[in-house]
C-alpha cells in the first residue's frame, strides 16, 4: 500500500530565502508523485507532477521537485520565497497515475515573513 | 478553465439535521470526489464517483452518502449531522481512463459547522 509523510507540518522562511519541503513516499511500484498547493480560502491546484519522465521536474510559480528513488524522496524546492508562496502545500502519491488512486500526505503550511 | 463550483461556501447547522453539499463542474469530467480536510489530518476522501449513479466508498465514508444524478453534478448528504462532522469539505473532479492525468481540480470548499 502506498503511503505518503510530509516532514513538518509547519515551515517559517524570509522572503527570499531557500524554500524547502519535503515529501517521503511509500509504494511498492514505481510512483507517480504530485505537489498541490492550497492558497487561504482557496481549493487545491496542481503545482507538478513526476511521472518518470524526468526526474528534476519544474512546476508552476518556480517551484521544482527532484524525484530520488534511493532516498524515496519528492522534495519541493525554490531558490527565493516570495510572500504570495505563503500557503499549504500537499504531496500525493498514486501507483497509476489515476485520480481516484491519490493518497495525500497531511501538508505543510508554509509562512513567508518580510 | 476548469471550474468546480461549490454551492456554499459556509454553513452553519443544527445537530440532527439534513445537510446537502452541491458541487458542479462544467468540463465534461467522468470523475467527482468529495473530500474532508481537517487540521493536521490532510485530505481524506469520502466517497468519489467516476460515472452517473456510480459511487464508490472512500476512506470515512460513514455518516455520509453521496448522489450523481447528472455527469456534472455531485452531491455530499448528511443524513443527521454531528458536532464531529464540523470541517472543511472539498469537491473535485477530473478525466477517467487514457485522459487521467492524476491532476484534480477543486473548488473552493464548503466549511461547514455542526452546533
Amino acid at each position: 500500500a502506498q503511503s505518503v509523510t510530509q516532514l513538518g507540518s509547519h515551515v517559517s522562511v524570509s522572503e527570499g530565502a531557500l524554500v524547502l519541503l519535503r515529501c517521503n513516499y511509500s509504494s511498492s511500484v514505481p510512483p507517480y508523485l504530485f505537489w498541490y498547493v492550497q492558497y487561504p480560502n482557496q481549493g487545491l491546484q496542481l503545482l507538478l507532477k513526476y511521472t518518470s519522465a524526468a526526474t528534476l521536474v519544474k512546476g508552476i510559480n518556480g517551484f521544482e521537485a527532484e524525484f530520488k528513488k534511493s532516498e524515496t524522496s519528492f522534495h519541493l524546492t525554490k531558490p527565493s520565497a516570495h510572500m504570495s508562496d505563503a500557503a499549504e502545500y500537499f504531496c500525493a502519491v498514486s501507483d497509476n497515475q489515476a485520480g481516484t488512486a491519490l493518497i495525500f500526505g497531511k501538508g505543510t503550511t508554509l509562512s513567508v515573513s518580510s | 478553465d476548469v471550474k468546480v463550483t461549490q454551492s456554499s461556501r459556509y454553513l452553519v447547522k443544527r445537530t440532527g439535521e439534513k445537510v446537502f453539499l452541491e458541487c458542479v463542474q462544467d468540463m465534461d469530467h467522468e470523475n467527482m470526489f468529495w473530500y474532508r480536510q481537517d487540521p493536521g489530518l490532510g485530505l481524506r476522501l469520502i466517497y468519489f464517483s467516476y460515472d452517473v449513479k456510480m459511487k464508490e466508498k472512500g476512506d470515512i465514508p460513514e455518516g455520509y452518502s453521496v448522489s450523481r444524478e447528472k455527469k456534472e453534478r455531485f452531491s455530499l448528504i448528511l443524513e443527521s449531522a454531528s458536532t464531529n462532522q464540523t470541517s472543511m469539505y472539498l469537491c473535485a473532479s477530473s478525466f477517467s481512463g487514457a485522459q487521467d492525468t492524476g491532476e484534480l481540480f477543486f473548488g473552493e470548499g464548503s466549511r461547514l459547522t455542526v452546533l
